[in-house]
């Protein structure tokens, strides 16, 4: 099946800070998800964006479909982006989505 | 989005029971999704109900262990039965109503003692 890497496993940042968090995936998607899971354990659907650039606020994200990764930036973190984020794909006509293993983002104070 | 309330929120099991968790969606949605997320870990796919027949199972994971029931176009069950503390973890549901738009339960988080 497919695989999904994500990049780097564990973050830390000051508030302020700006951080780009990578996803790579082993074979071309039809679907391409960017969630974050909160302290809590919520899960919130950021991005669907299997391919181009698309920015929500301070957050954006590019995936670059021919190369087969996506790139999801937060820009002047705040305390409450500390979590985790996922990426998540699908294939071909499936909904079945397949999670990469998530980056462990913390901004402190 | 689809609003999803899940239930139990958390519980704390002895171990050889079983727990039956709820999902109840505020529209009708085609398939609903069953995820484990063990400690510190990602998510992975348990089965996929979809409403009239039985679910579909995941490699790693069977209908004995882990039933499901999907009576109608907004509500489904997942039993976790005789559980050990391997089977601690969070359990989510999931819709998807389009591509656009995935969402998820607040989570279940079991603890099996």
């Amino acid at each position: 099946g497919i695989q999904v890497e994500q990049s780097p496993p564990d973050l830390i940042l000051q508030e302020g800070a700006n951080s780009t968090l990578r996803c790579n995936f082993s074979d071309s998607v039809n679907n391409l998800q960017w969630f974050h899971q909160n302290p809590w354990g919520q899960l919130i659907n950021l991005f669907y964006i299997p391919s181009g650039t698309k920015q929500n606020g301070r957050l954006s994200a590019t995936t670059v479909a021919t190369e087969r990764y996506s790139l999801l930036y937060i820009s002047s973190s705040q305390t409450t982006d500390s979590g985790v984020y996922f990426c998540a794909v699908s294939q071909g006509g499936s909904e079945k989505l397949v999670f990469g293993k998530g980056t462990k983002l913390t901004v402190n104070p | 989005s689809a609003v999803i309330s899940q239930k139990p929120s958390r519980d704390i099991c002895q171990r050889g029971t079983s727990l039956t968790i709820q999902c109840q969606v505020d529209s009708q949605v085609t398939m609903m999704f069953w995820y484990r997320q063990q400690p510190g870990q990602s998510l992975t796919l348990i089965a996929t109900a979809n409403q009239g027949s039985e679910a579909t199972y995941e490699s790693g994971f069977v209908i004995d262990k882990f039933p499901i029931s999907r009576p109608n176009l907004t509500f489904s069950t997942l039993t976790v039965s005789n559980m050990s503390p391997e089977d601690s973890s969070i359990y989510l549901c999931s819709v998807e109503r389009t591509l656009i738009d995935y969402t998820f339960g607040s989570g279940t988080r079991l603890t099996v003692v």
